[in-house]
């Protein structure tokens, strides 16, 4: 997991701000997920991008939530107007062809932690 | 539906001791299970996984875990634990159509293991 990059490590927003967080996947690795965990809870699913395509959002709030996975360059989730309930640890996780070889276990980055003042 | 539920939100052993982390599992396909461990501040180290071939899984640091079908379970053990296990540990089922491993994860809310020495 240590070849996935998260940036930043720790984000602060004001309310009505608006957050992005990075993702920069394992080499070779086309797929990205992005998970959110809030305190005392497990991951929760929020969507599942490959290159340039969004595969499955269902786990994405409808509305101020957004993601992106474009040809080069990092994953973003943005989040827009960000209010306290936002405020949580933004993980993402990739799975591809490393070293010639296709795996599909996910593998994860350190997480982005988000604090909504 | 694919769910996890993990019994016991926090175990404590002794150093030397068994380790017993359990996670009994629901899908309406064969499953493809995980366990992951978080240290805190960090992401998700995956520890073993469970792809339909050996019941019996080992997996990094002394880890392993056994599929059990007619019990849905998938439980983590380690004979002996050490200090360094101390950290908060998470079960999860791929959620897919197919029985595949892609597709999101679905995680349990994890366990907190303590080590006491």
């Amino acid at each position: 997991n240590a070849g996935v990059m998260q940036n930043p490590r720790h984000l602060v927003r004001r309310r009505g701000q608006e957050a992005r967080l990075r993702c920069s996947p394992m080499k070779g690795h086309s797929h990205v997920y992005w998970y959110r965990q809030l305190p005392e809870e497990g991951l929760k699913f929020m969507v599942y991008l490959q290159k340039e395509n969004i595969i499955d959002e269902s786990g994405m709030p409808k509305e101020r939530f957004s993601a992106e996975f474009p040809k080069e360059g990092p994953s973003i989730l943005r989040i827009q107007q960000v209010v306290r309930g936002d405020s949580a640890a933004y993980f993402c996780a990739s799975a591809g062809t490393s070293g010639g070889t296709f795996t599909d276990t996910q593998y994860f980055g350190p997480g982005t932690r988000l604090t909504v003042l | 539906a694919q769910s996890v539920t993990q019994l016991g939100s926090h175990v404590s052993v002794s150093e030397g001791a068994l380790v017993l982390l359990r996670c009994n599992y629901s899908s309406s396909v064969p499953p493809y299970l995980f366990w992951y461990v978080q240290y805190p501040n960090q992401g998700l180290q995956l520890l073993l996984k469970y792809t339909s071939a050996a019941t019996l899984v080992k997996g990094i640091n002394g880890f392993e875990a056994e599929f059990k079908k007619s019990e849905t379970s998938f439980h983590l053990t380690k004979p002996s634990a050490h200090m360094s296990d101390a950290a908060e540990y998470f079960c999860a089922v791929s959620r897919s159509e197919y029985g595949g491993s892609q597709g999101n994860l679905i995680f349990g809310k994890g366990t907190k293991l303590s080590v006491k020495p």
